[in-house]
């Protein structure tokens, strides 16, 4: 297994700019988180989804971001309209129930 | 927000040396879980200790849980090197893990 996979690894973009993040999670997996981890702020869990559907969306900064999980093989995360302060490194995870949690390589973002 | 409060912040020792890293939290969990991060990489998966376990190995990896102080502790025992990285515990409430801020780990050869 490929494990997590996200793509962009790197994204630059100007202050304004739609950016969409892609994740991949492990074939079989029924959960899948969306991070975000700063320096000042640590890893904080923005929205899960759990069999496709999204159960818990409360660290979802603010409207400007969202989330979609079309299928169990693919989700995104869009940031309309992207800001500076959105600059850190976005991961997602997969996890079988109970077990533990399967992390991608994460996508670095930089609002300029 | 943070459940888990990793003590100490960072952490020096000389390869060979046993590392201890701590950690406490403040609500009932169903596991709490170690991880590791090698700068500019994503986490890595220790090891997950369920609620009504008290100690768990892998490898030179011991994790201890007390529930009745909701702490925890990693020793990574004869360390080495590589590593060198940060260790996050997470502890799962409901499906979901809320990370502490972390122990940087430095091994020095």
């Amino acid at each position: 297994d490929a494990g997590v996979i996200q793509s962009p690894r790197h994204e630059v973009t100007e202050m304004g700019q739609e950016v969409t993040l892609r994740c991949k999670p492990i074939s079989g997996h029924d959960y899948l988180f969306w991070y975000r981890q700063t320096m000042m702020r640590g890893l904080e869990l923005l929205i899960y989804f759990n069999n496709n559907v999204p159960i818990d969306d409360s660290g979802m900064p603010e409207d400007r971001f969202s989330a979609k999980m079309p299928n169990a093989s693919f989700s995104t995360l869009k940031i309309q309209p992207s800001e500076p302060r959105d600059s850190a490194v976005y991961f997602c995870a997969s996890m079988f129930s109970g077990y533990g949690y399967t992390f991608g390589s994460g996508t670095r973002l930089t609002v300029v | 927000s943070q459940q888990g409060e990793e003590d100490p912040q960072a952490l020096s020792i000389q390869e060979g040396e046993n590392a201890t890293m701590n950690c406490s939290y403040k609500t009932s969990i169903n596991n709490l879980q170690w991880y590791r991060q090698n700068s500019g990489r994503g986490l890595v998966h220790l090891i997950l200790i369920r609620s009504n376990e008290r100690e768990k190995h892998s490898g030179r990896l011991r994790v201890t849980l007390d529930t009745s102080k909701k702490s925890s502790s990693l020793l990574i025992t004869a360390s080495r090197a590589a590593d060198t990285a940060s260790y996050f515990c997470a502890t799962d409430a409901s499906n979901k893990l809320v990370f502490g801020a972390g122990t940087i780990l430095r091994v020095k050869s």
